[in-house]
């Protein structure tokens, strides 16, 4: 059964950092790309970042690039977020994602239950 | 303002079928970019619903069906169950602006 686990969301200041994990299990971690997707409070869904089954391509939004960086480490099972320079738009549940076989960045077969981020001061 | 136009709310009676659209451009649908849907009920997860413009994963009943046609794609529910009331969402890639989805269309049984 695959299963993926978030963790590392809370409560952070604006310009702050935080650092989000998903633990992966189930299926062959590094046979996969792996993606966050966020949404906002009462809002709809946004692809946040992607990265490679090899970890050696990651793409970005226009609105996290330069700020966010996905990272992953194929003999943990484990994919990172690392979010710097947090904003108040950057408040949302943030969820992990499987990519689908045969495709490099959505759609996405499997999620995890989400971890919120909250930026406010 | 999102890449794919879909409606904010759709509803029908149980039994009844309804359809959501998403609307697209050349840069995504248009070409040839793969539409995917997912539901999503209250208080949890999206589940893929649809993948590859028409295709359901294992366990999606066959009450759910897809098409996609040139800058756009539709999702259609059949026989409707108080169970389907969620938000339903598409995805596809966009050339300049990578993955996008559309932005949800709740869905009320009535």
């Amino acid at each position: 059964e695959v299963q993926l686990l978030e963790s590392g969301g809370g409560l952070e200041q604006p310009g702050g950092s935080l650092r989000l994990s998903c633990v992966a299990s189930g299926f062959i971690f590094s046979n996969y790309a792996m993606s966050w997707v966020r949404q906002p409070p009462g809002k709809g869904l946004e692809w946040v970042s992607t990265i490679s089954g090899s970890g050696g391509s990651t793409y970005y939004a226009d609105s996290v690039k330069g700020r966010f960086t996905l990272s992953r480490d194929n003999s943990k099972n484990t994919l990172s977020l690392q979010m710097k320079s947090l904003r108040a738009e950057d408040t949302a549940v943030y969820y992990c994602a499987k990519v689908l076989s045969g495709y490099n960045y959505g759609g996405f077969d499997y999620w995890g239950q989400g971890t919120l981020v909250t930026v406010s001061s | 303002q999102s890449v794919l136009t879909q409606p904010p709310s759709v509803s029908g009676a149980p039994g009844q079928r309804v359809t959501i659209s998403c609307t697209g451009s050349s840069s995504n649908i248009g070409s040839a970019y793969d539409v995917h849907w997912y539901q999503q009920l209250p208080g949890t997860a999206p589940k893929l619903l649809i993948y590859g413009n028409i295709n359901r994963p294992s366990g999606v009943p066959d009450r759910f069906s897809a098409s996609k046609s040139g800058t756009s794609a539709s999702l259609a529910i059949t026989g409707l169950q108080a169970e389907d009331e969620a938000d339903y969402y598409c995805q596809s890639y966009d050339r300049l602006s990578g993955v996008v989805f559309g932005g949800g269309t709740k869905l009320t049984v009535l």
